[in-house]
């Protein structure tokens, strides 16, 4: 079946650190990946997405490329700042059965020093 | 105007007992979800409703019932609690297989 799988964490970076956080998948067909972020607290919000193979999908600083040659969807950003501290985690759109459900990655959590 | 609301946001009881979960959806959205996550922040769907029909209802005890009075709430309700079941349930929503809009979660501790 559809899976994902993260970089185990904890990550723990300095701030204005590189930041990548490895995901790839395991699917049929073409599904849409996400990103999303988890901040302490709080629901799951939406930070990235891309819904075919070479697309980019960007933002608040955040990028990842759908390589679907080697299943991946890595994140990255450039300059990693405390406030970035929260679980990630990716996702793909289980299109088996056109239900919608989302499968996601086990999470990674990022934690960022001053 | 939060998106897609839970009540309540936390949920301390005893085992054996039942409590529901309640969440509604302003996004005219069709589809909704139950998600749990455990303490080392899986997540894993329990049941989706598309439109009041149940069109997911993966491997969880019948203890928990879902229920879709409209297409705009989704309610869990959960027989029997057991210690195993501590953890945040998240409501979602979506149109298609777009973008799951979260709830921010409801933290049941069972003791």
């Amino acid at each position: 079946g559809n899976s994902v799988t993260q970089m185990e964490g904890p990550v723990t970076l300095s701030e204005e650190a590189f930041l990548t956080i490895n995901c790839t998948y395991t699917a049929t067909g073409y599904p849409s990946l996400f990103w999303y972020v988890q901040y302490p607290g709080e629901g799951l919000q939406l930070l990235l997405k891309a819904t075919k193979a070479d697309d980019k999908g960007s933002n608040k600083g955040f990028e990842a490329t759908y390589r679907k040659e080697t299943t991946s969807f890595h994140l990255e950003k450039g300059s990693v700042q405390v406030s970035d501290s929260a679980v990630y985690f990716c996702a793909l759109s289980d299109r088996s059965g056109n239900t919608g459900k989302l499968i996601f990655g086990q999470g990674t959590t990022l934690q960022v020093k001053p | 105007d939060t998106a897609v609301s839970q009540t309540p946001k936390y949920l301390v009881t005893q085992m054996g007992n039942d409590k529901s979960i309640k969440c509604e959806q302003n996004l005219g959205h069709d589809t909704m979800y139950w998600y749990k996550q455990d303490s080392k922040k899986f997540l894993k769907i329990m049941f989706s409703y598309n439109n009041k029909e149940l069109i997911i209802n993966e491997t969880v005890p019948n203890r928990f019932s879902p229920k879709s009075p409209d297409k705009a709430h989704l309610n869990l309700h959960i027989n029997s609690l057991e210690l195993g079941d501590s953890a945040v349930y998240f409501c979602a929503s979506n149109q298609g297989t777009g973008e799951l809009f979260f709830g921010e979660g409801s933290r049941l501790t069972v003791l």
